[in-house]
């Protein structure tokens, strides 16, 4: 089967402008999720989505970042206006079931704002 | 809530050594732990993990890790390392009922030849 696709696998951006990122689950997997590593620092959670639903957006740093998913099929991450800090890479994860073993991740989208 | 540490942020190791990463977690409740490694310009790879009965796993590429609990530790261990080991590996942990992960902050494997 196709795995986790995630592009732009690279994005540059100038501070103020929007980004939207953009995950392709594999096919049949109702749970997909989202993490960011930040320079320097962990990966850390963002979001869940079950379906089309946002489960859990606990780890969303600000409202400046707006996820969906439309259909339950693909999502999209935008960030407007991007600041300098929301460089990093951008990981997507899926998973079939609701449990934390059988996550399969994507190679991620390495997002440079300057 | 869960916290990861990694204490080596970079480790580098000859060819065909033994290497240990190291990680240590905190946590309020029982948990599943987790290894990932990232290699150069490539996404997330699960090589491990634990979820119950015996406290060694073994992995893919020869990895193996053991769970103490009362150590609250889960170190990551190979025999003998390839160059085409060196990569970025990340403990995780994750609520038994819980459905995101806590990464630690990652330890950098260099194999020199």
């Amino acid at each position: 089967e196709a795995g986790v696709t995630q592009f732009p696998s690279h994005s540059v951006i100038e501070k103020g402008q929007t980004v939207t990122l953009r995950c392709d689950p594999i096919s049949g997997h109702d749970n997909l999720y989202w993490y960011r590593r930040v320079m320097g620092k962990e990966i850390k959670f963002l979001l869940h989505f079950v379906k089309e639903s946002k489960q859990d957006e606990s780890g969303m740093p600000n409202n400046r970042f707006l996820a969906e998913r439309t259909g339950g099929t693909y999502s999209t991450l935008k960030v407007q206006p991007a600041e300098l800090e929301d460089s990093g890479v951008y990981f997507c994860a899926s998973s079939r079931n609701r449990d934390s073993y059988g996550y399969t991740f994507g190679s991620g989208t390495r997002l440079t704002v300057v | 809530a869960q916290s990861v540490t990694q204490l080596d942020s970079q480790v580098p190791v000859f060819e065909e050594a033994p290497v240990e990463l190291r990680c240590n977690y905190s946590s309020s409740v029982s948990v599943y732990l987790f290894w990932y490694v990232q290699y150069p310009n490539q996404g997330l790879q699960l090589l491990l993990k634990y979820l119950s009965g015996s406290t060694l796993v073994k992995g893919i590429n020869g990895f193996e890790a053991e769970f103490n609990k009362s150590q609250t530790s889960f170190h990551l261990r190979k025999p003998s390392v390839h160059i085409s080991d060196t990569a970025e590996y990340f403990c995780a942990v994750s609520e038994i009922d819980g459905q995101n992960f806590v990464f630690g902050p990652g330890t950098r494997l260099s194999v020199l030849p």
